[in-house]
């Protein structure tokens, strides 16, 4: 069965403190996996697609790498307004195109 | 671009009730999914549609679960005798082929 796991479940950083959140996935043909940031009361908000192993995405703070079995997302000099839930989710070649297989997210909090 | 958008953003309804939700897409975005998030988890995927057509649904969408997409454009998603285990937050996304999805800020449901 594709799941996918993400640690820590939650994440308490200072500003300026950088740090990584894992992904962890099984799947049976590994066609995409995404990574979205999540803010309260609101919809998840896109940032990367990772195609293959050993790709890697940039954005502002924030770096995305894939391996075979896991994606990390690494935050650089975080700022209280990185502060959200962050997604991964993992799309298979079994699947359609619409059906993402998301996992619970890490709370990343940045303190001042 | 003005996003996807929902309507309502909250509802509180008593259980036994029936319910509709509104999703307007990304005008380009042929395509439109529906997933279901409770607190704590991540999105689970309930249906798709390429233009008009219904094209895959979920285990979770039990039969009192019903979503249309007349023309293409917008779509409703209809809950039927409400029940306590209903309650959660309703999210609509839209894509083109081979581009990510885009959520909207989704419909909280409280079944009472």
């Amino acid at each position: 069965e594709d799941q996918v796991t993400q640690s820590p479940e939650a994440l308490r950083l200072q500003e300026g403190e950088s740090s990584s959140l894992n992904c962890s996935y099984t799947v049976s043909g590994l066609r995409g996996l995404f990574w979205y940031r999540q803010d309260p009361g609101k919809g998840p908000e896109f940032l990367f697609t990772l195609y293959s192993a050993g790709e890697e995405k940039e954005k502002e703070r924030l770096k995305a790498t894939l391996t075979k079995k896991e994606s990390f997302l690494h935050i650089t000099a975080p700022k209280p307004e990185d502060s959200a839930t962050y997604l991964c989710a993992v799309m298979n070649y079994g699947g359609s195109q619409g059906n993402l297989i998301f996992g619970k997210g890490t709370k990343l909090s940045v303190k001042p | 671009d003005t996003g996807v958008s929902q309507d309502p953003r909250h509802k509180i309804t008593k259980r036994g009730q029936n319910v509709t939700f509104r999703c307007d897409p990304i005008s380009e975005h042929n395509r439109l999914y529906w997933y279901r998030q409770t607190l704590g988890q991540g999105p689970e995927f309930l249906t798709y549609f390429q233009n008009e057509a219904q094209l895959e649904k979920s285990r979770l969408l039990s039969d009192r679960f019903s979503a249309e997409r007349p023309k293409g454009s917008f779509s409703t998603l209809e809950i039927q005798r409400t029940e306590q285990g209903d309650s959660a937050m309703y999210l609509c996304a839209s894509s083109t082929p081979g581009s990510p999805l885009h959520f909207g800020n989704g419909t909280r449901l409280t079944v009472t």
